[in-house]
């Protein structure tokens, strides 16, 4: 089992819909990572919180320490959201890795 | 263009070639990570280099030897690799140390061993 899970693994929503990616860890970590990954392969860090709330743009980040788990949510989606979105969290130089979430959005 | 720049983006190599992959930052930033990227499978942390001192081996297979020549700079030298070796290499940088840990990726070089 990996310390990382992600939910769904894939997921097609129409334009324009909210959607909410989730991720539960089993692990300590000291901050935890959203990353995109495009179909080229390069990977780019959306986000690294370690408590709260975070927001850039239509991307809202949220994680509960306690429960040990973290949401990425995209309001008013778009076809250029589609991509891999990969939960990562870290302590030190240690990485855990989710398996990534495939998002297809759907003019 | 993140900031972290690999070349080549896409390599093919027999099991007796000898190759190198390269990896380029210019952020600033104190220390640089080789990833493995295989079909349907998490990332796997391959080597942390930090201040240029390999901190983290995480049991890669000798065939896969890093360098790192300064804190701008890595390198991934392949030898006799398997055909179970293809798969996508990412290079990452980050500042440490400053109570920093943003992350910057590269675009990864595809690997397809024959």
């Amino acid at each position: 089992k990996n310390e990382v899970e992600q939910s769904p693994q894939n997921l097609t929503a129409q334009e324009g819909e909210f959607i909410t990616i989730n991720c539960s860890y089993s692990v300590g970590i000291s901050a935890l990572h959203w990353l995109q990954q495009h179909p080229g392969g390069g990977i780019v860090s959306l986000f690294m919180l370690s408590s709260g709330k975070k927001k850039h743009g239509r991307l809202i980040a949220t994680i509960n320490i306690q429960e040990k788990h973290s949401s990425l949510h995209i309001t008013a989606s778009h076809p250029r959201d589609s991509a891999v979105y990969i939960c990562a969290g870290h302590t030190g130089n240690q990485f855990y890795f989710g398996t990534g979430t495939s998002l297809t959005v759907i003019p | 263009e993140t900031g972290v720049t690999q070349t080549p983006r896409h390599l093919v190599m027999g099991m007796t070639n000898k190759k190198s992959l390269k990896c380029e930052q210019h952020l600033g930033h104190n220390a640089m990570y080789w990833y493995k990227q295989s079909a349907k499978k998490p990332l796997e942390l391959m080597f942390v280099y930090s201040l240029e001192e390999r901190v983290e081996n995480n049991s890669v297979p000798s065939r896969f030897s890093p360098e790192c020549p300064n804190s701008s700079h890595l390198f991934l030298h392949l030898h006799t690799l398997q055909p179970e070796d293809s798969a996508l290499y990412l290079c990452a940088s980050s500042l440490q140390g400053q109570g920093s840990y943003g992350y910057t990726f590269g675009s990864g070089t595809r690997l397809t061993v024959v």
